[in-house]
């Protein structure tokens, strides 16, 4: 049960560079989204998509960007990193559909993704 | 999705029942209430979800009032391992994932 994965789980950058953090899922699901988790607070969402070749911005959009080509993959990318782009980057997975039957509308996260901008 | 207001912090003895409460004042028609956790810097896990009736599985029970103003997650015996920060979220079912997380209670189980 692979569930959601996130590569890479840990990542040093300098100011500037570019990266690109990966989220692959295997649950066919059709709704994918990034968070980013700063020291004592809760998740904000960047971006999210509702499906393959669909994609919106979040609470904090600014300096990434997004792409869905395949249900199963949902990269995000960093143009030109910053030091306030130092977080805990996490990706979830859910199927669109909210309750009722088996399916309880849960989000699924990956491990996360540790990234610091020196 | 509605606002919701959790205290920031709760301590538990193990083996005790936690009793975590959620303010949901401005809560709508058709808005869920979700319960998810973070342990130690995790990807957040589901616990429950209910909409107006009382839920139970084998995480937990979800207490929502009549008014569903306000919802109290019950672990029944709390264990070390339950330690953790704990999310109450609302959304509707057009929300779909975008799921907007406060600062959480930080549940401690003393043993």
């Amino acid at each position: 049960n692979a569930g959601v994965t996130q590569t890479p789980k840990f990542q040093v950058l300098k100011t500037g560079q570019s990266m690109t953090l990966q989220c692959a899922q295997d649950m066919n699901h059709e709704y994918m989204s990034w968070y980013r988790q700063d020291p004592g607070m809760g998740l904000r969402l960047i971006h999210y998509s509702v499906g393959a070749g669909i994609t919106d911005q979040g609470e904090v959009p600014n300096g990434y960007n997004v792409s869905r080509s395949t249900t199963e993959d949902f990269p995000l990318r960093l143009l030109s990193a910053a030091p306030s782009q130092t977080s805990v980057y996490f990706c979830a997975s859910s199927n669109l559909r909210l309750a009722g039957g088996p399916n309880t509308g849960e989000l699924f996260f990956g491990e996360g993704s540790r990234l610091t901008v020196l | 999705d509605a606002k919701t207001t959790q205290p920031p912090s709760m301590d538990c003895a193990e083996g005790r029942a936690a009793n975590l409460p959620c303010n949901h004042s401005t809560i709508s028609g058709n808005e869920y209430v979700y319960w998810y956790r973070q342990i130690h810097s995790q990807g957040p896990q589901y616990i429950i979800h209910g909409l107006k009736n009382n839920e139970t599985n084998e995480m937990a029970s979800l207490i929502i009032t009549e008014d569903r103003k306000s919802s109290t997650l019950i672990l029944p015996h709390a264990t070390l391992r339950d330690t953790a920060v704990y999310y109450c979220i609302v959304r509707d079912r057009t929300s779909g994932s975008r799921l907007t997380f406060g600062e959480g209670t930080q549940l401690t189980v003393n043993p």
